[in-house]
């Protein structure tokens, strides 16, 4: 059974700082995911990783898919008070539609 | 669009009492999916449903039921509740990329 851990568990920042938060997997993910989720809320999308080695950058997020396909980061570049949410990677099992995720980061950017 | 909706928001039941969380999505997806939520951890797969006709457990599946009633709606069954499945469940649909969540259901069962 394929486990995703997340690191940190929780991560408490000031606005305008950096941070990074990773997810590893037990095995090669398959096409990883990462989503945010708001308080009262479900998961909403950020992006989608298919290719080893694959960056991907959306505003002042960073996306990045280790060679091997067993590791991903995603990085923050100048937080803000929105960014504060749970942070979730999720991958769907090769060949079939089963979607798990991992056990989170909870960020909290504080003005 | 209303997207994946999810009846009822809260409920409180008693221990053994049996209940069931509904879900409908208007997206014409033919993958469903229950999650569990529970406080310092991510999201737990109970069930899932790749297609109308199909279902298949996940990673937390004892003590629940499902039923995939047509494409567009799957439900989720607690026969005798316990304390241990109080919690936040989302439904979730894809078409096979993104998953879409609904707002969530919070159950406490005393």
């Amino acid at each position: 059974t394929q486990l995703l851990e997340q690191s940190p568990q929780f991560l408490s920042i000031q606005e305008g700082e950096n941070l990074t938060v990773y997810c590893n997997s037990s095995s090669v993910f398959s096409s990883l995911q990462w989503y945010r989720q708001e308080p009262g809320e479900g998961p909403v999308l950020l992006v989608t990783v298919v290719t080893g080695g694959e960056v991907k950058k959306l505003k002042r997020l960073t996306f990045q898919f280790g060679d091997a396909r067993k590791d991903s980061s995603l990085h923050i570049t100048a937080a803000q008070t929105g960014d504060t949410g749970l942070y979730l990677c999720a991958d769907s099992t090769s060949g079939t539609y089963k979607y798990i995720f991992g056990t989170g980061t909870r960020l909290k950017v504080l003005a | 669009n209303a997207g994946v909706t999810q009846t009822p928001k809260f409920q409180v039941l008693k221990t053994g009492q049996s209940m069931t969380l509904q879900c409908a999505q208007d997206m014409n997806h033919n993958s469903m999916y229950w999650y569990r939520q529970d406080p310092g951890m991510g999201l737990r797969l109970i069930y899932y449903s790749a297609s109308e006709g199909t279902t298949d457990k996940g990673e937390v599946p004892n003590g629940y039921n499902v039923s995939r009633l047509n494409k567009r709606e799957f439900s989720l069954r607690l026969e005798s509740a316990a304390p241990s499945q109080t919690s936040v469940y989302f439904c979730a649909s894809t078409l096979g990329g993104e998953l879409f969540f609904g707002e969530g259901s919070r159950l406490t069962v005393l």
